[in-house]
């Protein structure tokens, strides 16, 4: 079955602090995506990636980065954490092709 | 992409036929109708997507009006766990960039 794996369930960070969100996928997918999801908002893009190395802002990236350093791995980070970034973060892949998109379970982040 | 409009909610009793609505009349002729549906506390999961014909799956089957205006998402036979919320999607299928927009969606609630 296909898989895609957050690091996290639930994640508590301080203001300011450097937050990593890590996402695995073992289906070989070249699309990789980062979305958060607020109440009332949806689910919002915030980066996503087309390939290793590649990274393409979506529509909310201000206080995010993001890395991919290899196929089966994209990285969520958050430089300096603030309150207004506590969501449910979502990440998905999917080959090219195919809109056919693979969610993870989700990380619900809290900053403090 | 374009626009879609779905009921906010909607009630079905276990075992009968749940019917989703969406609209989408200003689809263009090279865009698919895909659903997702998101069940409490976990990622969206994709069901199916269609172009013009009727699509049948292990899930659903997803009914497209002849002039693509509007579609129907039917769950044959609604189990409890098919409360969920039922995202309507219409986007450029293929290589076509590379971004799915979860509007509100339909919150679908499954009554014993």
């Amino acid at each position: 079955d296909v898989k895609v794996t957050q690091s996290s369930r639930y994640l508590v960070k301080r203001t300011g602090e450097k937050v990593f969100l890590e996402c695995v996928q073992d289906m070989d997918h070249e699309n990789m995506f980062w979305y958060r999801q607020d109440p009332g908002l949806g689910l919002r893009l915030i980066y996503f990636s087309y390939d290793v190395k590649m990274k393409e802002k979506g529509d909310i990236p201000e206080g995010y980065s993001v890395s991919r350093e290899k196929k089966e791995r994209f990285s969520l980070i958050l430089e300096s954490a603030s309150t207004n970034q506590t969501s449910m973060y979502l990440c998905a892949s999917r080959t090219t092709g195919v809109e056919k998109l693979f969610f993870g379970s989700g990380t619900q982040l809290s900053v403090l | 992409d374009a626009k879609t409009t779905q009921p906010p909610s909607m009630d079905c009793a276990e075992g009968r036929a749940a019917n989703l609505p969406c609209n989408h009349s200003t689809i263009s002729g090279n865009e698919y109708v895909y659903w997702y549906r998101q069940i409490h506390s976990q990622g969206p999961q994709y069901i199916i997507h269609g172009l013009k014909n009727n699509e049948t799956n292990e899930m659903a089957s997803l009914i497209i009006t002849e002039d693509r205006k509007s579609s129907t998402l039917i769950l044959p036979h609604a189990t409890l766990r098919d409360t969920a919320v039922y995202y309507c999607i219409v986007r450029v299928g293929g290589n076509a960039g590379n971004m799915l927009t979860f509007g509100g969606g339909t919150r679908l609630m499954v009554k014993p």
